[in-house]
């Protein structure tokens, strides 16, 4: 089946950090790879996205590369903020299987 | 700029009673899901709805029905809540299958407390 894993944490940085969320995936086929950001108390939103290999998402200073040889679409800052501590989900979506599968999520937590 | 609208925020019930969680979205998406968020399990699907007029079980859709009532609104209901039903509960739109960069718009959530 399809699958993606990822670390629950919380991840704990000093703010100017660099930030590295892990994600891999198992997949049948060719997904669309997703991270989504929930900030407290809200629903979530997508931050990013890459719908091939090779591809680069970014947004808002964060980056992820679709890498098919080792499955995975790690999420990365080069200075994170204070305001970036949130929770952060890795998704994949197959087409066909007409919806989206979510990691458990990753809570980030910057302190200044 | 509503996007998906959930009703209500915050709702406690005590074990036994019934209640339906509204959904509605204002993108002519196609396809709408309902998902329940866990600490430690992440979002998990609990029934989805490809287009209007159908309605398929997700991951964990025990204890739970769904209508979709039309295009813009999919509800989810609660028969007989139990304590195991206490989540947040968020509902979830996207445009219609076959589209490989499909991206989910998410609602606000419902927190639900059953006791």
């Amino acid at each position: 089946g399809n699958s993606v894993t990822q670390m629950e944490g919380p991840v704990t940085l000093s703010e100017e950090a660099f930030l590295t969320i892990n994600c891999t995936y198992t997949a049948t086929g060719y997904p669309s790879l997703f991270w989504y950001v929930q900030y407290p108390g809200e629903g979530l939103q997508l931050l990013l996205k890459a719908t091939k290999a090779d591809d680069k998402g970014s947004n808002k200073g964060f980056e992820a590369t679709y890498r098919k040889e080792t499955t995975s679409f790690h999420l990365e800052k080069g200075s994170v903020q204070v305001s970036d501590s949130a929770v952060y989900f890795c998704a994949l979506y197959i087409r066909g299987y007409q919806k989206v599968t979510f990691g458990i999520g990753t809570k980030l937590q910057v302190i200044p | 700029n509503a996007g998906v609208t959930q009703t209500p925020k915050f709702q406690v019930l005590k074990t036994g009673q019934s209640m339906t969680l509204q959904c509605a979205q204002d993108m002519n998406h196609n396809s709408m899901y309902w998902y329940r968020q866990d600490p430690g399990m992440g979002l998990r699907l609990i029934y989805y709805s490809a287009s209007e007029g159908t309605t398929d079980k997700g991951e964990v859709p025990n204890g739970y029905n769904v209508s979709r009532l039309n295009k813009r609104e999919f509800s989810l209901r609660l028969e007989s809540a139990a304590p195991s039903q206490t989540s947040v509960y968020f509902c979830a739109s996207s445009e219609a299958q076959g589209y490989t960069n499909t991206e989910a718009f998410f609602g606000q959530g419902t927190r639900l407390t059953v006791v």
